[in-house]
């Protein structure tokens, strides 16, 4: 049973750039989360999504942006990055109605 | 607002010994779940532990136990037999239910632990 995957794994871009990355939930889960950690840090929500549609959304700009695709698989861009952008993205899935997310590898995001 | 701290930056244990990580959170909620997840080097994300808010019996899985104090907002994890592979960052973390939220967990800072052999 495949869990949590992302990719790419590391990413650079430079600052003003644009970035997606990729999330496949793990079999049978049907929720997406995104979380942004930086180093040393706790990880912080930055929006869900459940039925292709953005469900909640934590305290990032606009420049964050999401989509869930038909197969629960989903997307996360950043636009306009920025140097604070660099960190560890992280995707988490879930049951809707179950509380307990499992969570990919992450992608680490370097903004030169 | 909804916060969680944790106390301990970093700690250290010898190896077979008993660990205790605080944490502390502030909600107005009173629907909630709990959460110890721990983070190796490795980056991967694991759930150790949780706790249902309205279940007075402390959580435990097989070393894992929890400390759980409603009125207090506390929720301290204790890990006995302490080995090596425990080596990792622990982050303490809730979701509360209603209300509009569908899940979104809020994170400690994290607490390094290193078990020494």
């Amino acid at each position: 049973d495949a869990g949590v995957t992302q990719s790419p794994t590391h990413l650079i871009k430079t600052r003003g750039q644009q970035v997606t990355l990729r999330c496949s939930p793990k079999s049978g889960h049907d929720t997406v989360s995104w979380y942004q950690q930086a180093l040393g840090q706790g990880p912080q929500f930055i929006f869900q999504y459940y039925e292709e549609e953005e469900r909640q959304r934590g305290n990032f700009p606009d420049r964050f942006s999401g989509h869930q695709y038909p197969n629960y698989s989903s997307e996360l861009n950043v636009n306009a990055l920025l140097l604070g952008d660099s960190a560890l993205y992280l995707c988490a899935s879930s049951l809707r109605g179950r509380n307990e997310q499992f969570f990919g590898p992450g992608t680490r995001l370097t903004v030169l | 607002a909804q916060t969680v701290t944790q106390s301990q930056p970093e700690m250290s244990v010898q190896e077979a010994e008993t660990v205790t990580l605080s944490c502390t959170y502030d909600t107005s909620e009173n629907n909630y779940y709990l959460f110890w997840y721990k983070q190796p080097p490795s980056r991967q994300m694991i759930l150790v532990i949780r706790q249902e808010a309205y279940k007075q019996q402390n959580a435990t899985e097989n070393r894992f136990s929890v400390n759980f104090q409603k009125a207090a907002k506390s929720f301290s994890l204790k890990i006995s037999d302490s080995q090596l592979g425990d080596t990792a960052m622990y982050f303490c973390a809730f979701h509360f239910y209603g209300s509009g939220n569908t899940g979104k967990l809020i994170f400690g800072q994290g607490t390094t632990l290193q078990v020494k052999p």
